[in-house]
């Protein structure tokens, strides 16, 4: 079974910083690759589907890159509403594995 | 799109339950649906899949329900439905029901295993 990993686990940021998060997946995974924004209480929303396309409706602050093993999700400028837990997700082999998230909060 | 879960509680160890998911505003019929779960204070974990019976309406479960939990569907109601037996206080949590692309959630139901 492949495994995600993400780092950092948290972070603390400021607004209008640039915030990087890396996914990183255990064997190949090509671009099967999801980014989740959730916040507490809430469902998660899909940000960023095949680990660059960002979805509709998405800001264009959010953004992915990567393919393979190694995957990166940066926010440009972080904005107020952007603290929450970010989670990458495969679905390479069907199994749709999550990363244990990374927690943005207030600096 | 409206994804709404439905029949979570408290349930004991040992006992069953069934969850549904209603959809509405899409041709469920065409999507493939999951169930993930969020344990209290922990990350998201998917459970299980089901494609469309176009595709032969296969399943996939993840390690941890495998032989306990049951995925299935009704087209002619719209809903996906996830039988969960010989439960576990581990199997504590948010369950949440969406389209196996990730892009639509239900707001969960509540499922407590507890003495």
């Amino acid at each position: 079974d492949i495994q995600m990993t993400q780092s950092p686990s948290s972070l603390s940021a400021s607004v209008g910083d640039r915030v990087t998060i890396t996914c990183r997946a255990s064997q190949d995974i090509t671009y099967y690759l999801n980014w989740y924004q959730q916040k507490p209480g809430k469902a998660p929303n899909l940000l960023i589907y095949h680990a660059s396309k960002l979805e509709t409706g998405v800001p264009s602050r959010f953004s992915g890159s990567g393919s393979g093993t190694d995957f990166t999700f940066t926010i440009s400028s972080l904005q107020p509403e952007d603290f929450a837990t970010y989670y990458c997700q495969e679905y390479h082999d069907l199994l749709f594995t999550f990363g244990p998230g990374t927690k943005v909060d207030f600096k | 799109v409206q994804l709404v879960e439905s029949g979570g509680g408290l349930v004991q160890p040992g006992r069953s339950l069934r969850l549904s998911c209603t959809a509405s505003g899409l041709a469920f019929g065409d999507y493939a649906m999951s169930w993930f779960r969020q344990a209290p204070g922990k990350g998201l974990e998917w459970i299980s899949f089901i494609r469309s019976n176009n595709y032969g309406g296969t399943t996939g479960y993840a390690a941890s329900v495998e032989g306990r939990f049951t995925i299935s569907r009704d087209d002619s109601k719209s809903i996906a439905y996830l039988q969960m037996n010989s439960l576990k206080t581990e199997d504590t949590a948010m369950y949440y029901c969406g389209d196996s692309s990730g892009f639509y959630w239900g707001q969960g139901t509540m499922v407590t295993v507890s003495s």
